[in-house]
């Protein structure tokens, strides 16, 4: 069954340092979104892509996050510099179609832990 | 402000018995509604949904009902399993305007032997 991938699953950096991380969704879809859940709560979209171009990125703190789908395909998630409040758990989705009516595929996640 | 509400964060239910997880919502603008369900390590993966001219959908164990006048949703869960333990996240979008899914906090459910 195909499943959304991401790496890395787990990642521990200091402040100020850069990460980055990666996703590979589901072949075909064309929606890809990262959301951001930190613990206790819900996801929250960050950014939202429909092929290689980004329909909502309202949510996204662009002084320090980045995001990019190049290809249309697997997108990259960077924070730059990364700062406490930062530890999360890094979630990317896919899905056939950007309405909420096509369902989302949700990928393991990338946990990040700033010290 | 959370327009997504799930009030309890924890649930205990006995197998067999049936699990009634709620959920509350403020935004009327509300048109689609979704539960998730998300095992420790891995992502939510979608379970049930209902849109708004709707008030009840069913698909095997699982039902949502949905009071638009309470702004209110459940999710009934008959037989509770063992294989049902996990976080329940219950959401919600505006299909005709930016079609964003806005998650709740999340139930744990543990499903007792």
């Amino acid at each position: 069954e195909a499943e959304v991938a991401q790496s890395p699953r787990y990642k521990i950096t200091e402040k100020s340092q850069a990460v980055a991380f990666w996703c590979d969704p589901i072949s075909g879809h064309a929606t890809l979104y990262w959301y951001r859940q930190i613990l206790g709560q819900g996801p929250e979209l960050l950014v939202q892509f429909q092929d290689e171009s980004v329909v909502d990125d309202s949510q996204l703190p662009k002084d320090r996050f980045s995001a990019e789908r190049l290809k249309g395909v697997d997108s990259t998630l960077k924070i730059q510099p990364a700062e406490l409040g930062d530890s999360a758990m890094y979630l990317c989705a896919s899905s056939l179609a950007p309405t909420s009516k096509n369902e989302q595929f949700f990928g393991p996640g990338t946990r990040l832990t700033v010290l | 402000d959370q327009q997504v509400k799930q009030n309890s964060p924890s649930l205990s239910v006995q197998e067999g018995r049936i699990s009634i997880l709620n959920c509350d919502y403020t935004n009327s603008m509300f048109d689609y509604f979704l539960w998730y369900k998300k095992y420790p390590a891995e992502g939510p993966t979608f379970l049930i949904s209902i849109s708004s001219i709707k008030d009840k959908n069913e698909d095997g164990r699982f039902t949502v009902f949905l009071n638009k006048s309470a702004k209110h949703l459940s999710l009934h869960i008959v037989p509770s399993q063992p294989g049902d333990s996990a976080v329940y996240f219950c959401a919600a979008s505006v299909r005709n305007r930016d079609d964003k899914i806005i998650f709740g906090k999340g139930t744990r459910l543990h499903i007792l032997p």
